[in-house]
């Protein structure tokens, strides 16, 4: 099984500002790399697939990068609904597997 | 406009069974793939099964296999989880998601997801 490490567990970020959040795959998952943010009370919602394509509507303040083990997901200018929990997700192998998270507080 | 809505969920004693059902409408359901993915209580997500679209390919993560059966009726645009064989740890919010890449060989994007129905194992 593929494990997805996410760093840090919590960032604390002030409105406006940039945030950079991490995910490590132990073994190589290609580009084959998701993000997902999930408000509270809220169902997970898609950012980003393919490492870096951005999904339906996703304001351009999100980007991805990376490929092979590391990636990452910046949010260029925080803004309030930003607030959230963010999931990277490897589908590259069998079984699929989510970080644990990192969370995204106002500092 | 898509929408999952899941239904079947319910507090059950451990070794009990309960049948988790998707209702999927909006979109052409038997053209795309379908995942069930669970939350426990104040913790991340866990992807639990996939099924492709003609239901002949399917697969479980290592904590349910032998225990949970996903399944799909094309006709009636619908998903379901058979779950046996209940722990206390699968106790979640179990969510029904669409993979909505188009065809095989693009990347997977679970891009639209139900609210979840609560399954809570418990004596």
């Amino acid at each position: 099984e593929i494990v997805m490490t996410q760093s840090p567990a919590t960032l604390s970020v002030s409105p406006g500002e940039r945030a950079t959040l991490s995910c490590r795959a132990s073994q190589s998952v290609n580009t084959n790399l998701a993000w997902y943010l999930q408000r509270p009370g809220q169902a997970p919602r898609l950012l980003i697939y393919g490492a870096s394509t951005g999904a339906t509507a996703i304001p351009a303040r999100f980007s991805g990068s990376g490929s092979g083990t590391d990636f990452t997901l910046t949010i260029s200018s925080l803004q309030s609904e930003d607030f959230a929990v963010y999931y990277c997700h490897q589908y590259n192998n069998w079984p699929l597997t989510f970080g644990g998270g990192t969370r995204v507080e106002i500092k | 406009e898509v929408q999952l809505v899941e239904s079947g969920g319910g507090l059950v004693q451990p070794g009990g069974s309960l049948r988790l059902s998707c209702a999927a409408s909006g979109f052409t359901f038997s053209n795309y793939e379908m995942n069930w993915v669970r939350q426990a209580p104040g913790k991340g997500l866990e992807w639990v099964s996939y099924i492709n679209s003609g239901g002949d390919d399917k697969h479980y993560a290592d904590s349910v296999k032998g225990r949970f059966t996903i399944s799909r009726d094309n006709a009636k645009n619908s998903l379901f989880l058979q779950m046996n064989s209940l722990r206390a740890d699968d106790t979640a919010l179990y969510y029904c998601v669409r993979d909505g890449r188009q065809y095989e060989g693009a990347y997977r994007r679970f891009d639209h997801w139900g609210q979840g129905t609560l399954v809570t194992v418990s004596s």
